[in-house]
């Protein structure tokens, strides 16, 4: 199982260039979310998707979009990188299943990340 | 808002030494609790997961317990190595929302031979 793959590795923008993240998971899971992770902020939630052609709003949204059209694939757009877009960006699936008539979840698997740099 | 505490931010001690991470959360109403690995430059591998109907879950020289009643998690490193030097996040997944992780900052430690 390859699990969570994220491609570019590395990327170097320049201020007002778009770009996007790609992310895919062999896992079947439903659940995938994206992350940054800056120094003295942690990890913080920038979109997430429940299942194909559903997506929504984390904690910091602003300059970047989604799309799930497929289970096995969630890309982050950047529309008009910025300097504070400079961060490490992973991306992360994970599943449930009903248990005892309650939500279980089963965790997080994340990807190598994407360290993006913006000048 | 849910938040996560994890105390100490960093931590040394000599290679052989039994040690504990602190992982504190605020509302006790979460589905599990995750603890993960990150070393330098690199991704987050997860370590151990605990279901909020379970109090603990082993791994060969890691054990990470759950007080859910307290808010509290424990990750337990028997006979450290140096090679365990990382970044060691918690991270909770809380009910009824979005289904997101909630991070700690983590605790950075490093096992000196």
């Amino acid at each position: 199982n390859a699990g969570v793959t994220q491609t570019p590795k590395f990327q170097v923008l320049k201020t007002g260039q778009s770009m996007t993240l790609q992310c895919a998971q062999d896992m079947n899971h439903e659940y995938m979310s994206w992350y940054r992770q800056d120094p003295g902020m942690g990890l913080r939630l920038i979109h997430y998707s429940v299942g194909a052609g559903i997506t929504d709003q984390g904690e910091v949204p602003n300059g970047y979009n989604v799309s799930r059209s497929t289970t096995e694939d969630f890309p982050l757009r950047l529309l008009s990188a910025a300097p504070s877009q400079t961060s490490v960006y992973f991306c992360a699936s994970s599943y449930w299943r009903m248990r005892l008539g309650d939500r279980e979840f089963y965790g997080y698997t994340f990807g190598s990340g994407t360290r993006l740099t913006v000048v | 808002k849910q938040e996560v505490t994890q105390i100490p931010a960093a931590l040394s001690v000599p290679e052989g030494e039994n040690l504990v991470l602190n992982c504190s959360f605020t509302d006790s109403a979460i589905y599990n609790l995750q603890w993960f690995r990150q070393d330098p430059g690199k991704g987050l591998t997860s370590l151990l997961l605990i279901q909020s109907s379970q109090r603990e879950q082993t791994s060969g020289r890691l054990n990470a317990s759950l007080d859910k009643s307290s808010g509290r998690s424990t990750l337990y490193i028997a006979a450290s190595q140096p090679g365990d030097s990382a970044t060691y996040l918690c991270a909770e997944t809380p009910q009824g929302g979005s289904e997101k992780l909630v991070f700690g900052k983590g605790t950075k430690l490093t096992v000196n031979p």
